[in-house]
């Protein structure tokens, strides 16, 4: 039983640049939520998608933005990279809005 | 808004020791919550869960009980082992929902 995969595993980019992570739910599960962890802190959640609709959304600036396709996977995108959004982007997945949600290995990102 | 403290690490103890890292939260109505491990440079692992009040979640010897009169998710573990060596963090999803909202983490280091 796979459990949930996230893409690329680590990824540079430079101020100013957009990038986009992907991830892929754990079998059988339908809503995947976003969530950013700096380094030494908790992670802080960004947003869930449920029915290809973002259904929540944490306090994170519009430059970050997702898609949900119909094969449940999803996307996190970051426009207009800055120093500060330099973390570990980690990918969550259950079925439904209520049940418990099981992590991805996340995708370290550094912004230089 | 719901929050989550625990207690500030690292958490040095002798394999064997007994351990305790406490966690508090403030939350609206009756929230569900969880402990997470994660392992240098891997992502979250859930270890344990509670849905109700006075609830016991157990699991690898670890467990943690649902106060709700104190607020309080403590975790415990009779006898710690080299392998246990990690962050842990505690979680609360709101009553309804799955997101979550995490404390800071505790680093546990366990010395032979």
């Amino acid at each position: 039983d796979a459990g949930v995969t996230q893409s690329p595993t680590h990824l540079i980019k430079t101020r100013g640049q957009q990038v986009t992570l992907r991830c892929s739910p754990k079998s059988g599960h339908d809503t995947v939520s976003w969530y950013q962890q700096a380094l030494g802190q908790g992670p802080q959640f960004i947003f869930q998608y449920y029915e290809e609709e973002e259904r929540q959304r944490g306090n994170f600036p519009d430059r970050f933005s997702g898609h949900q396709f119909p094969n449940y996977s999803s996307e996190l995108n970051v426009n207009a990279l800055l120093l500060g959004d330099s973390a570990l982007y980690l990918c969550a997945s259950s079925l439904g809005q209520t049940d418990t949600q099981y992590f991805g290995p996340g995708t370290r990102l550094t912004v230089l | 808004g719901d929050s989550v403290t625990q207690m500030e690490g690292p958490v040095t103890l002798s394999e064997e020791a007994f351990l305790t890292i406490n966690c508090t939260y403030t939350a609206t109505g009756y929230p569900s919550l969880f402990w997470y491990v994660q392992y240098p440079g891997e992502g979250l692992q859930l270890l344990l869960k509670a849905t109700k009040a006075d609830d016991k979640g157990s699991n690898k010897g670890f467990e943690a009980t649902y106060r709700k009169e104190t607020t309080s998710f403590h975790l415990e573990k009779g006898s710690v082992q080299v392998s246990d060596s990690a962050v842990y963090f505690c979680a609360l999803s709101p009553s309804g929902y799955s997101t979550l909202t995490f404390g800071k983490g505790t680093m546990l280091l366990v010395s032979p």
